[in-house]
């Protein structure tokens, strides 16, 4: 059984750089089938895809976050991360890790961590 | 980005009934379209992928179908622990992207 794992800082200065990580056991972050994905949720509101990676390196990213994201991956641990710069409080939300199975085309997220909450506040 | 609307954004129901709800894209994702289930403070649970192939260990009682814009979620008959708010998410494009949210509440 798949398991993914957020740990990184509860809260951030705004302005600063949000960074998460999440470890993946029960399974190789490797596997050629699956892709590894950040997801974010504000209090109250719906999803947000931010952004995937595979474990070459390969990543794509939600357009609207871009400038400002980079996930990267460390297959020797079995993990990868996120990081987030110049945040603003609208960036305060729950950060969720997810394994996504691609379908080629289509696709879809069948595990996902339990969730990190970020608020950003000085 | 493609914009995904669900409806209702809220439902009351009994359990027992049938409810479905509804999923629209803003433009054609042919069978690109998945459904997550959420219970308050935890993570979504993934239900069903391309419309209408349902995870494997998700109750028969969830059916999902349509296809091109309009894609609907059916719980045939509601049980206690289906309460709760659900998720369409296309990926027809790689700017994935979900609807807002139906909370299913108990009547």
């Amino acid at each position: 059984q798949v398991q993914l794992q957020e740990s990184g800082p509860g809260l951030v200065k705004p302005s600063q750089t949000l960074s998460l990580t999440c470890a993946v056991s029960g399974g190789s972050i490797s596997s050629d089938y699956y892709y590894w994905t950040w997801i974010r949720q504000p209090a109250g509101k719906g999803l947000e895809w931010i952004g995937r990676i595979y474990a070459s390196g390969n990543t794509n990213y939600n357009p609207s976050l871009k400038s400002r994201v980079t996930i990267s991956v460390d297959t020797s641990k079995n993990q990868f991360s996120l990081k987030l710069s110049s945040v603003t409080a609208a960036d305060t939300a729950v950060y969720y890790c997810a394994r996504g199975f691609s379908l080629e085309p289509g696709a879809y997220f069948d595990y996902w961590g339990q969730g990190a909450l970020v608020t950003v506040s000085s | 980005d493609i914009q995904m609307t669900q409806s209702p954004s809220s439902l009351s129901a009994s359990v027992g009934d049938r409810v479905t709800i509804t999923c629209r894209a803003s433009q054609s994702i042919s069978s690109y379209l998945n459904w997550y289930q959420q219970k308050p403070g935890k993570a979504p649970k993934f239900l069903i992928y391309a419309a209408s192939n349902l995870q494997t260990g998700v109750p028969s009682r969830f059916i999902g179908s349509g296809s091109g814009t309009e894609f609907i979620l059916t719980i045939s008959s509601l049980q206690p622990e289906d309460f709760a708010t659900y998720y369409c998410q296309q990926s027809y494009s790689t700017r994935y992207t979900f609807g807002q949210g139906t909370k299913l509440e108990i009547k």
